[in-house]
Protein backbone atom coordinates (compact mmCIF):
# COMPACT_ATOMS: atom_id res chain seq x y z
CA UNK A 1 0.00 0.00 0.00
CA UNK A 2 1.02 3.73 -0.80
CA UNK A 3 1.81 5.53 2.56
CA UNK A 4 3.63 8.17 3.64
CA UNK A 5 4.85 8.55 7.47
CA UNK A 6 5.72 11.68 9.72
CA UNK A 7 6.39 10.25 13.03
CA UNK A 8 6.27 13.22 14.70
CA UNK A 9 3.40 15.32 15.60
CA UNK A 10 5.75 17.98 16.81
CA UNK A 11 9.27 19.23 16.77
CA UNK A 12 10.90 21.70 19.13
CA UNK A 13 14.51 23.40 18.10
CA UNK A 14 15.96 26.22 19.27
CA UNK A 15 16.98 29.07 16.86
CA UNK A 16 20.41 28.20 14.85
CA UNK A 17 20.43 24.81 16.20
CA UNK A 18 19.45 21.78 13.13
CA UNK A 19 16.57 21.16 11.95
CA UNK A 20 15.59 17.32 10.71
CA UNK A 21 11.65 16.47 10.00
CA UNK A 22 11.29 12.59 8.99
CA UNK A 23 9.34 11.38 6.09
CA UNK A 24 9.50 7.70 5.21
CA UNK A 25 7.39 6.34 2.23
CA UNK A 26 6.16 3.24 1.49
CA UNK A 27 5.39 3.09 -2.52
CA UNK A 28 5.95 0.11 -5.06
CA UNK A 29 7.27 2.17 -7.94
CA UNK A 30 9.84 4.71 -8.35
CA UNK A 31 8.71 7.55 -5.70
CA UNK A 32 8.32 11.41 -6.20
CA UNK A 33 8.41 13.08 -3.50
CA UNK A 34 7.87 16.65 -2.47
CA UNK A 35 7.60 18.41 0.82
CA UNK A 36 4.63 21.41 1.62
CA UNK A 37 4.76 23.63 4.07
CA UNK A 38 1.86 25.67 5.47
CA UNK A 39 2.75 28.99 7.95
CA UNK A 40 0.17 30.34 10.44
CA UNK A 41 -2.77 31.59 8.62
CA UNK A 42 -1.47 31.07 5.02
CA UNK A 43 -1.67 28.79 1.92
CA UNK A 44 -0.39 25.19 1.67
CA UNK A 45 2.80 25.54 -0.26
CA UNK A 46 4.52 23.55 -2.15
CA UNK A 47 8.55 23.41 -0.94
CA UNK A 48 10.26 21.16 -2.59
CA UNK A 49 10.35 18.39 -4.91
CA UNK A 50 12.78 15.60 -4.98
CA UNK A 51 13.33 15.73 -8.23
CA UNK A 52 14.35 19.25 -8.96
CA UNK A 53 17.26 18.70 -5.64
CA UNK A 54 16.62 22.21 -4.96
CA UNK A 55 17.31 23.87 -1.33
CA UNK A 56 14.63 26.25 -0.64
CA UNK A 57 14.71 28.72 2.25
CA UNK A 58 17.84 27.01 3.55
CA UNK A 59 16.13 23.61 3.45
CA UNK A 60 17.34 20.65 1.57
CA UNK A 61 15.97 17.22 1.30
CA UNK A 62 17.36 13.56 -0.16
CA UNK A 63 15.70 10.51 -1.05
CA UNK A 64 16.89 7.49 0.24
CA UNK A 65 15.47 4.43 -1.50
CA UNK A 66 17.13 2.09 0.75
CA UNK A 67 15.58 2.99 4.03
CA UNK A 68 12.71 4.77 1.77
CA UNK A 69 12.96 8.21 3.44
CA UNK A 70 12.93 11.55 2.32
CA UNK A 71 14.07 13.24 5.85
CA UNK A 72 13.65 17.34 5.50
CA UNK A 73 16.74 19.06 7.13
CA UNK A 74 17.84 22.39 7.76
CA UNK A 75 21.30 23.33 9.32
CA UNK A 76 20.11 26.61 11.52
CA UNK A 77 16.64 26.81 11.83
CA UNK A 78 15.21 29.99 12.14
CA UNK A 79 11.94 31.69 13.93
CA UNK A 80 10.69 31.78 11.02
CA UNK A 81 10.34 27.96 10.17
CA UNK A 82 7.75 27.71 12.53
CA UNK A 83 4.88 25.71 10.50
CA UNK A 84 3.33 22.80 9.63
CA UNK A 85 5.13 20.52 7.08
CA UNK A 86 3.70 18.02 4.97
CA UNK A 87 5.51 15.08 3.46
CA UNK A 88 3.59 13.37 0.02
CA UNK A 89 4.19 10.81 -2.25
CA UNK A 90 2.93 11.24 -6.10
CA UNK A 91 0.62 8.54 -6.17
CA UNK A 92 0.62 8.10 -10.13
CA UNK A 93 -0.22 11.31 -11.85
CA UNK A 94 0.49 15.10 -10.86
CA UNK A 95 -2.01 16.14 -8.88
CA UNK A 96 -2.60 12.27 -7.32
CA UNK A 97 -1.03 13.48 -3.86
CA UNK A 98 -0.51 10.95 -0.83
CA UNK A 99 0.30 13.26 2.31
CA UNK A 100 1.82 12.55 6.03
CA UNK A 101 -0.07 13.61 8.77
CA UNK A 102 2.58 16.54 9.21
CA UNK A 103 4.80 17.72 11.59
CA UNK A 104 4.56 21.24 13.25
CA UNK A 105 7.99 22.88 13.63
CA UNK A 106 8.20 25.23 16.54
CA UNK A 107 11.47 27.23 16.41
CA UNK A 108 12.40 28.97 19.76
CA UNK A 109 13.86 32.21 20.21
CA UNK B 1 -0.46 36.59 -11.36
CA UNK B 2 -3.75 36.03 -9.90
CA UNK B 3 -3.56 32.89 -7.17
CA UNK B 4 -6.15 30.18 -7.03
CA UNK B 5 -9.28 31.01 -5.70
CA UNK B 6 -12.28 29.38 -4.09
CA UNK B 7 -15.74 30.03 -3.63
CA UNK B 8 -17.65 30.01 -1.45
CA UNK B 9 -15.09 30.08 1.76
CA UNK B 10 -17.60 29.09 3.72
CA UNK B 11 -20.13 27.08 3.98
CA UNK B 12 -23.36 25.60 6.45
CA UNK B 13 -25.41 22.90 5.02
CA UNK B 14 -27.80 20.27 7.08
CA UNK B 15 -27.39 16.80 6.64
CA UNK B 16 -29.08 15.29 3.42
CA UNK B 17 -28.40 17.98 0.99
CA UNK B 18 -25.95 18.88 -1.69
CA UNK B 19 -23.21 21.37 -2.39
CA UNK B 20 -21.33 22.64 -5.18
CA UNK B 21 -17.71 24.02 -4.35
CA UNK B 22 -15.77 26.09 -7.51
CA UNK B 23 -11.77 26.38 -8.04
CA UNK B 24 -10.32 28.54 -10.58
CA UNK B 25 -6.66 27.76 -11.00
CA UNK B 26 -3.38 29.92 -12.05
CA UNK B 27 -3.86 31.19 -15.43
CA UNK B 28 -2.18 28.44 -17.87
CA UNK B 29 -2.86 25.73 -15.53
CA UNK B 30 -4.23 22.69 -16.75
CA UNK B 31 -4.62 20.79 -13.77
CA UNK B 32 -6.68 20.91 -11.14
CA UNK B 33 -7.04 18.68 -7.85
CA UNK B 34 -8.79 18.59 -4.82
CA UNK B 35 -8.23 17.68 -1.47
CA UNK B 36 -10.03 16.85 2.10
CA UNK B 37 -8.65 18.18 5.23
CA UNK B 38 -9.82 17.17 8.55
CA UNK B 39 -7.95 17.10 12.29
CA UNK B 40 -8.75 12.95 11.81
CA UNK B 41 -7.66 12.22 8.19
CA UNK B 42 -5.14 14.87 7.77
CA UNK B 43 -4.89 15.62 3.58
CA UNK B 44 -6.74 12.99 1.59
CA UNK B 45 -6.59 12.91 -2.53
CA UNK B 46 -9.93 13.56 -3.63
CA UNK B 47 -9.53 13.68 -7.56
CA UNK B 48 -7.86 15.41 -10.11
CA UNK B 49 -8.93 17.02 -13.46
CA UNK B 50 -6.78 17.63 -16.43
CA UNK B 51 -8.10 18.90 -19.43
CA UNK B 52 -11.85 18.63 -18.67
CA UNK B 53 -10.80 14.63 -18.16
CA UNK B 54 -10.82 13.48 -14.81
CA UNK B 55 -7.16 11.84 -14.57
CA UNK B 56 -7.33 9.98 -10.80
CA UNK B 57 -9.79 9.41 -8.22
CA UNK B 58 -9.08 8.89 -4.13
CA UNK B 59 -10.66 6.84 -2.29
CA UNK B 60 -14.30 8.76 -1.75
CA UNK B 61 -17.90 7.08 -2.20
CA UNK B 62 -19.53 8.04 -5.56
CA UNK B 63 -21.24 11.34 -3.63
CA UNK B 64 -18.25 13.39 -4.48
CA UNK B 65 -18.07 14.25 -7.65
CA UNK B 66 -16.63 16.48 -9.72
CA UNK B 67 -15.90 18.24 -13.17
CA UNK B 68 -13.89 20.78 -15.29
CA UNK B 69 -14.55 23.25 -17.67
CA UNK B 70 -12.93 24.21 -21.16
CA UNK B 71 -11.17 27.35 -19.28
CA UNK B 72 -9.97 25.12 -16.65
CA UNK B 73 -12.28 26.02 -14.09
CA UNK B 74 -13.89 23.13 -11.92
CA UNK B 75 -16.38 22.28 -9.18
CA UNK B 76 -16.62 19.66 -6.97
CA UNK B 77 -20.11 18.42 -5.83
CA UNK B 78 -20.59 16.47 -2.80
CA UNK B 79 -24.57 14.96 -2.42
CA UNK B 80 -26.64 14.16 0.34
CA UNK B 81 -24.26 15.36 2.64
CA UNK B 82 -23.35 13.73 5.86
CA UNK B 83 -22.10 15.00 9.45
CA UNK B 84 -18.56 13.12 8.41
CA UNK B 85 -18.14 15.77 4.94
CA UNK B 86 -17.50 18.68 7.60
CA UNK B 87 -14.12 19.16 6.21
CA UNK B 88 -11.81 22.25 4.29
CA UNK B 89 -11.58 21.32 0.54
CA UNK B 90 -8.35 22.46 -0.80
CA UNK B 91 -7.46 22.75 -4.88
CA UNK B 92 -4.63 22.79 -6.07
CA UNK B 93 -3.76 23.63 -9.65
CA UNK B 94 -0.56 22.74 -11.55
CA UNK B 95 1.92 22.77 -14.52
CA UNK B 96 4.66 20.74 -15.11
CA UNK B 97 6.99 21.11 -18.49
CA UNK B 98 10.66 19.48 -18.76
CA UNK B 99 11.65 19.93 -15.51
CA UNK B 100 9.58 22.71 -14.57
CA UNK B 101 6.79 22.53 -12.35
CA UNK B 102 4.78 24.50 -10.67
CA UNK B 103 1.51 24.08 -8.04
CA UNK B 104 -0.32 26.38 -5.92
CA UNK B 105 -3.27 25.93 -3.47
CA UNK B 106 -6.43 27.66 -2.93
CA UNK B 107 -7.57 28.95 0.60
CA UNK B 108 -10.18 26.34 0.84
CA UNK B 109 -13.64 26.23 1.45
CA UNK B 110 -15.06 25.42 5.15
CA UNK B 111 -17.69 23.22 4.82
CA UNK B 112 -19.65 22.49 7.88
CA UNK B 113 -22.46 19.98 7.92
CA UNK B 114 -25.26 20.37 10.87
Amino acid sequence: AQRVTQPEKLLSVFKGAPVELKCNYSYSGSPELFWYVQYSRQRLQLLLRHISRESIKGFTADLNKGETSFHLKKPFAQEEDSAMYYCALNGGSQGNLIFGKGTKLSVKP
Amino acid sequence: KAGVTQTPRYLIKTRGQQVTLSCSPISGHRSVSWYQQTPGQGLQFLFEYFSETQRNKGNFPGRFSGRQFSNSRSEMNVSTLELGDSALYLCASSFGSGGHYEQYFGPGTRLTVT
